[in-house]
């Protein structure tokens, strides 16, 4: 059973405009998360994070809001940008270690300029 | 800046052959990850490693062994590989949790192997 869930394979943006990428999570254990990108033929890069007791966490162009009541969390691209096209990967810990991460199965963004 | 090296990015093997990866990390930490990326299953857990000699199955462990000698290189091993574990593999690495940034995995640039 999927506990970390990218219901979205794919998402076409336009430069310029926002990009929404969804995750939903089913473990409410689960107290950290973290966003990676990922370029073919290339290992994920990390991204932002959040922590559970944060609803909303900044870094220049992206944002991750996370829902705890609706167990769903997002990230916003903003403005979007041709170089941002890969796959995101949605993660989440899994244990009280904190150490072994969930991955979603990724959602791949392609930005046309 | 933390470094996530894996020995090969392409490797090609036969059937039955056995088959190390090798990952070294230069950041001292104390956790190591081996995943495998398939299109449309994302990233799975293969095993993991909290420290020297310490291991631990992750989601798919069946095929595979690993070794933990030193802290910073990990190893998977492939007993006798098979068509199926054809795939993209990454290692990752990350510090011992203390609910931060600390969490945060790096990954190296992955193997692709092809089993014939």
């Amino acid at each position: 059973d999927q506990q970390v869930k990218q219901n979205s394979p794919s998402l076409s943006v336009q430069e310029g405009r926002i990009s929404i990428l969804n995750c939903d999570y089913t473990n409410s254990m689960f107290d950290y998360f973290l966003w990676y990108k990922k370029y073919p033929a290339e290992g994920p890069t990390f991204l932002i994070s959040i922590s559970s007791i944060k609803d909303k966490n900044e870094d220049g162009r992206f944002t991750v809001f996370l829902n705890k009541s609706a167990k769903h969390l997002s990230l916003h691209i903003v403005p979007s940008q041709p170089g941002d096209s890969a796959v995101y990967f949605c993660a989440a810990i899994r244990n009280q270690a904190g150490t072994a991460l969930i991955f979603g199965k990724g959602t791949t963004l392609s930005v046309s300029s | 800046d933390v470094k996530v090296t894996q020995s090969s990015r392409y490797l090609v093997k036969r059937t039955g052959e056995k088959v190390f990866l090798e990952c070294v990390q230069d950041m001292d930490h104390e956790n190591m990850f081996w995943y495998r990326q398939d299109p449309g299953l994302g990233l799975r857990l293969i095993y993991f490693s909290y420290d020297v000699k310490m291991k631990e199955k992750g989601d798919i462990p069946e095929g595979y062994s690993v070794s933990r000698e030193k802290k910073e290189r990990f190893s998977l091993i492939l007993e006798s590989a098979s068509t199926n574990q054809t795939s993209m593999y990454l290692c990752a690495s990350s510090g011992r949790f203390r609910g931060g940034p600390a969490d945060t995995q790096y990954f190296g640039p992955g193997t692709r192997l092809t089993v014939l």
